[in-house]
């Protein structure tokens, strides 16, 4: 069965300083990973996805098939940046559970000024 | 000109009782889910409909009932209410077979059972 870890339930750093979320995953065939933030009071929205391979709002994440990982990092941390982030796991093996999401436990991130 | 609306938005209701929620997508998508989130924050999907057919039914009670009466909507009635089931409530759609197959989210219904 597939399942993502997100170790870190808290994180606080202070502005300026770099960041990284962790996340790890299990996963029997091609890891489609995601992560996924929400902002205080804001619905869920993507933030990015491995397969583009893309920096959003200075963020980057690259996926690390020998690990097993998908962390999320900053090289400097802002204010607004505080949130929740959840990694997800997307379901790509066919059948019933097709585009199945499997989040981890999320990591709320608090950046002091 | 909102993409994945949910109501309502909080929800304060007795143990035992019935209540529905509801959820609409105005982005052409051909898939629902609903997700679970609990008091610790975890997110958990629950169901998932493609084009009005029920295709992902995880582990929940079946007190829960989806019910898809076309493709962009998709209504979540809960029968018996219990404590257990307070949490926040959140609607996605996606097109399933498009590029990254993103997930856009509704923004939640606080369920809360006294």
């Amino acid at each position: 069965a597939q399942r993502v870890t997100q170790p870190e339930k808290l994180l606080s750093v202070f502005k300026g300083a770099p960041v990284e979320l962790k996340c790890n995953y299990s996963y029997s065939g091609s890891p489609e990973l995601f992560w996924y933030v929400q902002y205080s009071r804001q619905r869920l929205q993507l933030l990015l996805r491995h397969i583009s391979r893309e920096s959003i709002k200075g963020f980057t994440a690259d996926l690390n098939k020998g690990e097993t990982s998908f962390h999320l990092k900053k090289p400097f941390a802002q204010e607004e940046d505080s949130a929740m982030y959840y990694c997800a796991l997307k379901d790509n093996a066919g059948g019933t559970s097709y585009g199945k999401l499997t989040f981890g436990q999320g990591t709320i991130l608090t950046v002091h000024p | 000109d909102t993409a994945v609306s949910q109501t309502p938005k909080y929800l304060v209701t007795q143990m035992g009782n019935d209540k529905s929620i509801k959820c609409e997508q105005n982005l052409g998508h051909d898939t629902m889910y609903w997700y679970k989130q609990d008091s610790k924050k975890f997110l958990k999907i629950m169901f998932s409909y493609n084009n009005k057919e029920l295709i992902i039914n995880e582990t929940v009670p079946n007190r829960f009932s989806p019910k898809s009466p076309d493709k962009a909507h998709l209504n979540l009635h809960i029968n018996s209410l219990e404590l257990g089931d307070s949490a926040v409530y959140f609607c996605a759609s996606s097109q399933v077979l498009a590029p990254y197959n993103e997930q856009f989210f509704g923004p939640g219904t606080r369920l809360t059972v006294l």
